[in-house]
C-alpha cells in the first residue's frame, strides 16, 4: 500500500504556542489529504478536506483560523495548531488518496499533541 | 440515524476461530467501502475495500457488499491474536473522495 508520512510523532507545547504538523506522502501523488482528530475512546472526527493548491475545506465546527491547512504540493500539507489550549491535546491523523474511484485512504502513523 | 453503524462490541473470539464484523449504511449512492484496523494508539490502517455486491476475498480476510440491503460485512478467517484491534467501517460518500466513518468495532482473539 501506499505509505504516508507524518512528523512530528509526538509533540508538548506550552498553552498559547502554535504547532505545525506536517503530513507526506511518499509513493504517490495525494490529490486529497484529510486532517482527523480523535480523542481518546472514540471515533475519527474529520476536520478539514484540502485539495492540492485549494483552500481546505473545514467541517462544521472546526475554526479554520485555529486550524490552519496548507496543501502546497502534491505530496505535502500541514497543519498548524494556532493559540493551542490543553482542550486542543488530542491524536491528530492525516490520510491522502490519490486520483480516481475508489478513493482509498491511507493515513499517516499520527500526531499525539499534549498542550501543557 | 447515524450515516455508519457498527456494533461497538466488544466481540471476542477464541484463536483459529472465524471472527464477522458488520456494518450498515445510509447513504444508498455510495460505491465504495473500506475495512480499516486500528489498533490502540495507532493511526488506522487500510485492510481492504470492496465495492461490487458479493464477496471479495484477501488472505484471510473476506469483504462482503449487499448494497440492497445496505450493508457490508467483514469476516477474519484462522483468527489470530494480532488481529485483536478496532476495525472501522468506512464508506464513501456519494459526492466522492470523502468518507463516512463508524465508531468501530473492538476485537479480542482469546488465545
Amino acid at each position: 500500500g501506499a505509505v504516508v508520512s507524518q512528523h512530528p510523532s509526538r509533540v508538548i507545547c506550552k498553552s498559547g504556542t502554535s504547532v505545525k504538523i506536517e503530513c507526506r506522502s511518499l509513493d504517490f501523488q495525494a490529490t486529497t489529504m484529510f486532517w482527523y482528530r480523535q480523542f481518546p475512546k472514540q471515533s475519527l472526527m474529520l476536520m478539514a478536506t484540502s485539495n492540492e493548491g485549494s483552500k481546505a475545506t473545514y467541517e462544521q465546527g472546526v475554526e479554520k483560523d485555529k486550524f490552519l491547512i496548507n496543501h502546497a504540493s502534491l505530496t505535502l500539507s500541514t497543519l498548524t495548531v494556532t493559540s493551542a489550549h490543553p482542550e486542543d491535546s488530542s491524536f491528530y491523523i492525516c490520510s491522502a488518496s490519490g486520483t480516481g474511484a475508489p478513493y482509498e485512504q491511507y493515513f499517516g502513523p499520527g500526531t499525539r499533541l499534549t498542550v501543557t | 440515524q447515524k450515516e455508519v453503524e457498527q456494533n461497538s462490541g466488544p466481540l471476542s473470539v477464541p484463536e483459529g476461530a472465524i471472527a464477522s464484523l458488520n456494518c450498515t449504511y445510509s447513504d444508498r449512492g455510495s460505491q465504495s467501502f473500506f475495512w480499516y484496523r486500528q489498533y490502540s494508539g495507532k493511526s488506522p490502517e487500510l485492510i481492504m475495500f470492496i465495492y461490487s455486491n458479493g464477496d471479495k476475498e484477501d488472505g484471510r480476510f473476506t469483504a462482503q457488499l449487499n448494497k440492497a440491503s445496505q450493508y457490508v460485512s467483514l469476516l477474519i478467517r484462522d483468527s489470530q491474536p494480532s488481529d485483536s484491534a478496532t476495525y472501522l467501517c468506512a464508506v464513501e460518500k456519494y459526492t466522492g473522495n470523502q468518507f463516512y466513518f463508524g465508531t468501530g468495532t473492538s476485537l479480542t482473539v482469546i488465545p
